[in-house]
């Protein structure tokens, strides 16, 4: 069970330049989330879905776009890099929760620097 | 916008002592999670309490939750070298419970000397 896994784990972009980030999860889990971490400010919402063929913005979209045609599958893609983008992307995923909540498992993370 | 924020920002402590993070947010909320991160790595969930709960144990770890302060604490007691890393709360305010879409604070550095 790899539980979510993220790809590339490095990597560093020119400005202007497009790349997909790859999360996977093989918990059959209906929500995925990207988040990104710069220092000092906690992580941030990027994109998120509820399911395949379901995507929705998060707090930071801008730059960014997402798409989910299987369960498994959530690839985040930056359509033209710019150094405010380097930073560390992390993929997530949960079962849907209702009220209750459940526990959200997160990869490794994606290290990026735009130059 | 940071819904939730930690303090303090930074904490070191001595193996054996106990270690207490508090989180404030700002509006109503479903439930309230805390993550740790060891340096480099993904986040690991740690416990969850939801808004109708007022304390909650796992191991080491207990959480309050105060919703009418809108603060949570987490305790570490009896810590070790191994509990250094940084600890995120995160709360999750969306309509039905929006496990998908939590706002996370800054973190707290927990450093725990040998």
């Amino acid at each position: 069970n790899a539980g979510v896994t993220q790809t590339p784990k490095f990597q560093v972009l020119k400005t202007g330049q497009s790349m997909t980030l790859q999360c996977a999860q093989d918990m059959n889990h209906e929500y995925m989330s990207w988040y990104r971490q710069d220092p000092g400010m906690g992580l941030r919402l990027i994109h998120y879905s509820v399911g395949a063929g379901i995507t929705d913005q998060g707090e930071v979209p801008n730059g960014y776009n997402v798409s989910r045609s299987t369960t498994e599958d959530f690839p985040l893609r930056l359509l033209s890099a710019a150094p405010s983008q380097t930073s560390v992307y992390f993929c997530a995923s949960s079962y849907s929760t209702g009220w209750s909540g459940n526990t959200i498992y997160f990869g490794e993370g994606s290290w990026l620097t735009v130059v | 916008s940071q819904q939730g924020e930690e303090d303090p920002q930074a904490l070191s402590i001595q193996e054996g002592e106990n270690a207490t993070m508090n989180c404030s947010y700002k509006t109503s909320i479903n439930n309230l999670q805390w993550y740790r991160q060891n340096s480099g790595r993904g986040l690991v969930h740690l416990i969850l309490i939801r808004s109708n709960e007022r304390e909650k144990h796992s191991g080491r770890l207990r959480v309050t939750l105060d919703t009418s302060k809108k603060s949570s604490s987490l305790l570490i007691t009896a810590s070790r070298a191994a509990d250094t890393a940084s600890y995120f709360c995160a709360t999750d305010a969306g309509s039905g419970g929006s496990n998908y879409k939590l706002t996370f604070g800054k973190g707290t550095l927990l450093t725990v000397n040998p």
